[in-house]
C-alpha cells in the first residue's frame, strides 16, 4: 500500500514570498490533515479536511495560509506572503475514517525555509 | 480542550535495558490514545494506540504501552532498547468529539547507546 506523498521535500523561499504544498493521500482515505512542526515543538493541526469540505481549520492563520482539497483527494497547502516565523516542517497525514480510534499516516513532510 | 504532556525532553538508555518514555493526558471523556516515532528528516511513524479494553497494548518494533486511567497516564516502553530506537517519541490524544482533532505532546528524544 503506497503511503502518503508530499512534495517538494525542501523549499526556501525568502519572506513576503508565496509557496505551495502538495499532498496525496493513502487511496480511500476520506479523512485529510495538514500539521505544522516547528523545530523542538510537537505538530500543531492547521486544518482537517473530511473528504472535500473543511472540519477543522480553527488554527489555520488565514490571513495568509489557504488549503483546499477538489475531488476529496489531492490537497495542497499555500502560504502568501510567507514570514519568518513559518519556517517549519509541514506534515499531510491521512486517516481512513473520521473516528476517535482511527490513527493517522503520514507523510514525510516538506521541510520550509524562510529567509 | 484536551492536552497531552511529555515531561521528559530526553532519554538516554543503554543498548539492552528498559526504555521508558512518559506521557500524561488531560481531557473531558473518555481518551484515544496514540504513540508515533519520528527518525530524522521522516514523517511520523503509527506505533500503537488505545481504545478501550486491555489496558496494556503492544504495537510495532516491540514497543508496548499502559494505559492508566487513575494517574491520566500512558507511557512507552520496550523491555530491551536497540541503539536503531534512538529516535524523538511523541505522545497523542483525541477525545470523542465533534472535532476529532489529534492533539500531539512536545515530543522525547530518546538516545540509545551502544
Amino acid at each position: 500500500e503506497a503511503g502518503v506523498a508530499q512534495s517538494p521535500r525542501y523549499k526556501i523561499i525568502e519572506k513576503r514570498q508565496s509557496v505551495a504544498f502538495w499532498c496525496n493521500p493513502i487511496s480511500g482515505h476520506a479523512t485529510l490533515y495538514w500539521y505544522q512542526q516547528i523545530l523542538g515543538q510537537g505538530p500543531k493541526l492547521l486544518i482537517q479536511f473530511q473528504n472535500n469540505g473543511v472540519v477543522d481549520d480553527s488554527q489555520l492563520p488565514k490571513d495568509r495560509f489557504s488549503a483546499e482539497r477538489l475531488k476529496g483527494v489531492d490537497s495542497t497547502l499555500k502560504i502568501q506572503p510567507a514570514k519568518l516565523e513559518d519556517s517549519a516542517v509541514y506534515l499531510c497525514a491521512s486517516s481512513l475514517v473520521r473516528t476517535g480510534g482511527t490513527e493517522a499516516f503520514f507523510g514525510q513532510g516538506t521541510r520550509l525555509t524562510v529567509v | 480542550a484536551q492536552s497531552v504532556a511529555q515531561p521528559e525532553d530526553q532519554v538516554n538508555v543503554a543498548e539492552g535495558n528498559p526504555l521508558t518514555v512518559k506521557c500524561t493526558y488531560s481531557v473531558s471523556g473518555n481518551p484515544y490514545l496514540f504513540w508515533y516515532v519520528q527518525y530524522p528528516n521522516r514523517g511520523l511513524q503509527f506505533l500503537l494506540k488505545y481504545i478501550t479494553g486491555d489496558n496494556l497494548v503492544k504495537g510495532s518494533y516491540g514497543f508496548e504501552a499502559e494505559f492508566n486511567k487513575s494517574q491520566t497516564s500512558f507511557h512507552l516502553k520496550k523491555p530491551s532498547a536497540l541503539v536503531s530506537d534512538s529516535a524523538l517519541y511523541f505522545c497523542a490524544v483525541r477525545v470523542f468529539s465533534n472535532d476529532y482533532k489529534l492533539s500531539f505532546g512536545a515530543g522525547t528524544t530518546v538516545t540509545v547507546r551502544a
